[in-house]
């Protein structure tokens, strides 16, 4: 069974451009959620979702947003680039039968921001 | 608010030590906890997930334990090998929660040397 991946691995971009990442869960998971990891804050909670909603949300800005395909798929989207969002981007996916299972990450990817 | 705490944050160990990592959290209403590993540049990989109802999971030289009335876990890896070598991470969902929005720890750096 394949992991979870995520599109693409390495990013650079320049403070104000936006950027769009991708993550697709482990086949029959329904329950995306993505965690910015930076090494001051360490893992920080995006966003979560499940059937195409988003269920769960962190503290981050409005320019940090996302959406999931029926296919469980999810893109995760920052605007107006800021220095400070340079980070390891993770996704993670569960079967979201009772919330209790075992989250499963990807790679990750990495987005540095000049 | 849930805060994770994890020392010590750096262990440097000889091959073949037994080790004990732990993991400390401010809330004891959560269902589970569990440790993941990450090496560097890298995502998460699950390791063990210890429901509230157990006390402790086994997994080959890998042993977690979890004191939910104190909140306090411990990781114990024994005859450690310079494979072990990585950052573990301990997590817990928000109270009586599921598993979609994790709070993490800092993690703590284990470096095992031959």
């Amino acid at each position: 069974k394949a992991g979870v991946t995520q599109t693409p691995r390495y990013l650079i971009k320049t403070r104000g451009q936006q950027v769009t990442l991708s993550c697709s869960p482990i086949s029959g998971h329904r329950s995306v959620s993505w965690y910015q990891q930076t090494p001051g804050q360490g893992l920080q909670f995006l966003f979560e979702y499940f059937s195409e909603t988003q269920r769960n949300k962190g503290n981050f800005p409005g320019r940090f947003s996302g959406r999931q395909f029926s296919n469980s798929r999810s893109e995760m989207n920052v605007s107006t680039l800021e220095l400070g969002d340079s980070a390891l981007y993770l996704c993670a996916s569960s079967l979201a039968a009772s919330g209790q299972e075992t989250q499963y990450f990807g790679p990750g990817t990495r987005l540095l921001v000049l | 608010k849930q805060e994770v705490t994890q020392i010590p944050a750096a262990l440097s160990v000889p091959e073949g030590e037994n080790l004990v990592l732990n993991c400390s959290f401010t809330d004891s209403a959560i269902y589970n906890l569990q440790w993941f590993r990450q090496d560097p540049g890298k995502g998460l990989t699950s390791l063990l997930l210890i429901q509230s109802s157990q006390r402790e999971q086994t997994s080959g030289r890998l042993n977690a334990s979890l004191d939910k009335s104190s909140g306090r876990s411990t990781l114990y890896i024994a005859a450690s090998q310079p494979g072990d070598s990585a950052t573990y991470l301990c997590a817990v969902p928000p109270r009586g929660g599921s598993n979609y929005k994790l709070t993490f720890g800092k993690g703590t750096l284990l470096t095992v040397n031959p």
